[in-house]
């Protein structure tokens, strides 16, 4: 069936480079995305990726995509406090729905 | 620009009380919509989506239902609510079939007491 893991936690001072990890198991995906949660508030669309692209960069966000081991990871660079959040991966179902399978969130905690 | 709206913010309700959330998009028309439900532990959990007026797919059998009376509102009801429908309720949208951007609102807060 599908599944997308994530590690629940990470914790990086601030200005470091952050990187969150993701795998996913449904190959006939698309696309694959990277959400951001504060807390008490929806979710916000940091960024996705095509599915047969390797990498996306927007600013501070860099997406790698390793399809054939279908591991995706979300680089935020000079983190910083207000990145603090949950970050949830998903992918689609591979149907024209639009359905998205979510991983459970990694919570980053960001140390001044 | 579009927007999306969830009413109301927060929700406490006693078991076996009804449950009527609203969600609404403007800016857009013929929207797909889609019912999250994040419980504790964080992940999110698809319950329904419509891809029309009067369309609705469920993901999973459990006490709610879903409506779409019109283009650009979803309603997601409860006849009886159980203690177990508590969980923080995200509304979602995307602009058809053939767009990849899924854009949330910013949720509601249910608790069944």
């Amino acid at each position: 069936g599908e599944d997308v893991e994530q590690s629940l936690f990470l914790s990086v001072r601030e200005g470091d480079s952050s990187v969150i990890n993701c795998t996913y198991t449904d190959s006939s995906s698309t696309y694959l995305y990277w959400y951001k949660q504060e807390p008490g508030a929806g979710l916000q669309l940091l960024t996705y990726i095509f599915s047969n692209m390797d990498m996306k960069q927007d600013q501070r966000l860099t997406v790698l995509l390793n399809k054939k081991d279908k591991h995706l990871s979300l680089r935020i660079a000079d983190t910083q406090t207000g990145d603090s959040a949950i970050y949830f991966c998903a992918e689609d179902n591979g149907g024209s729905q639009g359905n998205l399978i979510f991983g459970k969130g990694t919570k980053l905690s960001v140390k001044p | 620009s579009q927007t999306i709206h969830q009413w109301p913010a927060t929700l406490v309700q006693p078991v076996g009380s009804p449950l009527s959330l609203e969600c609404t998009v403007e800016g857009t028309s013929n929207p797909n919509l889609y019912w999250y439900r994040q419980a504790a532990g964080r992940g999110l959990q698809l319950l329904f989506y419509s891809v029309g007026i009067g369309q609705i797919s469920s993901e999973v059998p459990q006490n709610l239902s879903a409506s779409r009376p019109q283009d650009r509102q979803f309603i997601l009801s409860s006849k009886k609510l159980l203690l177990s429908d508590s969980g923080f309720y995200l509304c979602a949208w995307k602009a058809g079939p053939f767009s990849y951007e899924q854009y949330f609102g910013p949720g509601t807060r249910l608790t069944v007491t």
